[in-house]
């Protein structure tokens, strides 16, 4: 069984908005810290979002800030990552991560993965 | 902002070769590495974990090393299953970044 299952992807033009979810089971979600990471086509891995167990704290990676919010319910075991005024340079893979640590960030690694959700932005 | 330098870029090498991986930092992160493998279509998969530690289920064969701001991922002798592209992934207060990636070629 995939712990992490993403979707919400597909084609969408500049400046428009999209909603990614990432479905989690098979472990407590509400213990653990999660991540956003997208891959652009042919490209390295970039660190895109990241909220506590909680959803108290919050995080980004400049290109991003202002943009996208990540947002989580964990009454539900799920992870949102709501994207606005896409750019075509936001066009990637995006795969929601699950941190290693519980109840905090002090192991801010990436342990169980999706298997990614494709966002592109085009006219 | 901290930026990573991983080399090779790419790396040709044959089944029982050891291949060494580096990631240099330009400030000291401490021990917080990791090392990750992916295959294409796949997502990543947890290799090394605080500079030196071993992700359960992963062979023993794979093992990092180093700590401040010099890092380096071997693999002692390199299995077919072992072809896949590598990237290191520092964090430092708040910022997680990945290196450029080192693709494992068969020679």
């Amino acid at each position: 069984q995939v712990p992490l299952v993403e979707s919400g992807g597909g084609v969408v033009q500049p400046g428009r908005s999209l909603r990614l979810t990432c479905a989690a089971s098979g472990f407590t979600f509400n213990s653990h810290g999660m991540h956003w990471v997208r891959q652009a086509p042919g490209k390295g891995l970039e660190w895109v979002a990241a909220i506590w167990y909680d959803g108290s704290k919050k995080y980004y990676v400049d290109s991003v800030k202002g943009r996208f919010t990540i947002s989580r319910d964990n009454s539900k075991n799920t992870l949102f990552l709501q994207m606005n005024s896409l750019r075509a340079e936001d066009t990637a893979v995006y795969y929601c991560a699950r941190d290693t640590g519980e109840y905090d960030f002090s192991n801010p690694f990436f342990d169980y993965w999706g298997q990614g959700t494709l966002v592109t932005v085009s006219s | 902002d901290i930026q990573m330098t991983q080399s090779p870029s790419s790396v040709s090498a044959s089944v029982g070769d050891r291949v060494t991986i580096t990631c240099r930092a330009s400030q000291s992160i401490n021990n917080w590495m990791a090392w990750y493998q992916q295959k294409p279509g796949k997502a990543p998969k947890l290799l090394i974990y605080k500079a030196s530690n071993l992700e359960s289920g992963v062979p023993s064969r794979f093992s990092g090393s180093g700590s401040g701001t010099e890092f380096t991922l071997t693999i002692s002798s390199l299995q077919p299953d072992d072809f896949a592209t590598y990237y290191c992934q520092q964090f430092y207060i708040f910022s997680l970044t990945f290196g450029q990636g080192t693709k494992v070629e068969i020679k």
